[in-house]
């Protein structure tokens, strides 16, 4: 079965450090594969995304992530964190079975900035 | 453009009781998924609509319902509330003929006492 696992639950860096959240994915053919942040009572965000091509991908606000099909992984990076960054970041896949299928998320990982 | 809407953003609602949560999706936009959200389980898809119909369904009881109108405006009915209920209620738009383009709503909380 589809699924996407987030090992990190919480996170604390440093404002101005840098940041890698993880993302480990189980999908049976080349997945469609997001990363989008939620502030605290608020939706979700799109902050990049995957289909196909360069494995190396830009998003907004200085995110990238890197989609390596050899560790099923797709990482967030982003080289300095600010303060606002603070917020809940899902990596998801799909949509699942095609145009028509639903999108699977991960858990999750809280992101706190320290000043 | 407009984003998604959802109305209300917050309801408290009593065991028994039904709720009524309603989506407007982005202008031309066809699809919308619904999503619940809570501590424990994380986002788990409820179901979306395309059209009028709906053409994909999670594993909730039949007590999650929903319907999409003609503007592609869309419901979602939970009848018979249960405490485990209680959760944020996102709903996602899209065209829905291509992978991607989901714009997510800010959400209603719900809340079972």
């Amino acid at each position: 079965a589809q699924s996407v696992t987030q090992p990190d639950i919480h996170i604390t860096v440093s404002e101005g450090a840098s940041l890698e959240l993880r993302c480990n994915y189980s999908y049976g053919a080349t997945p469609y594969l997001f990363w989008y942040v939620q502030s605290p009572g608020q939706g979700l965000q799109l902050l990049l995304k995957y289909f196909s091509g360069d494995t190396l991908v830009q998003g907004i606000k200085g995110f990238e992530a890197e989609f390596k099909r050899s560790q099923s992984s797709f990482n967030l990076r982003k080289p300095s964190v600010h303060w606002s960054d603070a917020a809940e970041y899902f990596c998801v896949v799909g949509p699942v079975g095609g145009s028509q299928g639903n999108l699977i998320f991960g858990k999750g990982t809280k992101l706190s900035v320290k000043p | 453009k407009a984003g998604v809407t959802q109305t209300p953003r917050y309801l408290i609602k009593t065991r028994g009781q039904q709720v009524t949560l309603s989506c407007s999706p982005i202008s031309g936009h066809r699809s919308v998924s619904w999503y619940q959200q809570t501590p424990g389980q994380g986002l788990q898809f409820l179901f979306e609509y395309f059209s009028e119909t709906q053409r994909n369904k999670g594993n909730f009881p039949g007590r999650f319902s929903g319907r999409q109108f003609s503007n592609s405006r869309s419901e979602m009915n939970v009848s018979t509330l249960e405490l485990g209920d209680s959760a944020l209620y996102l709903c996602a738009s899209r065209t829905g003929v291509s992978v991607g383009g989901y714009t997510f709503g800010s959400g209603t909380r719900l809340t079972v006492v």
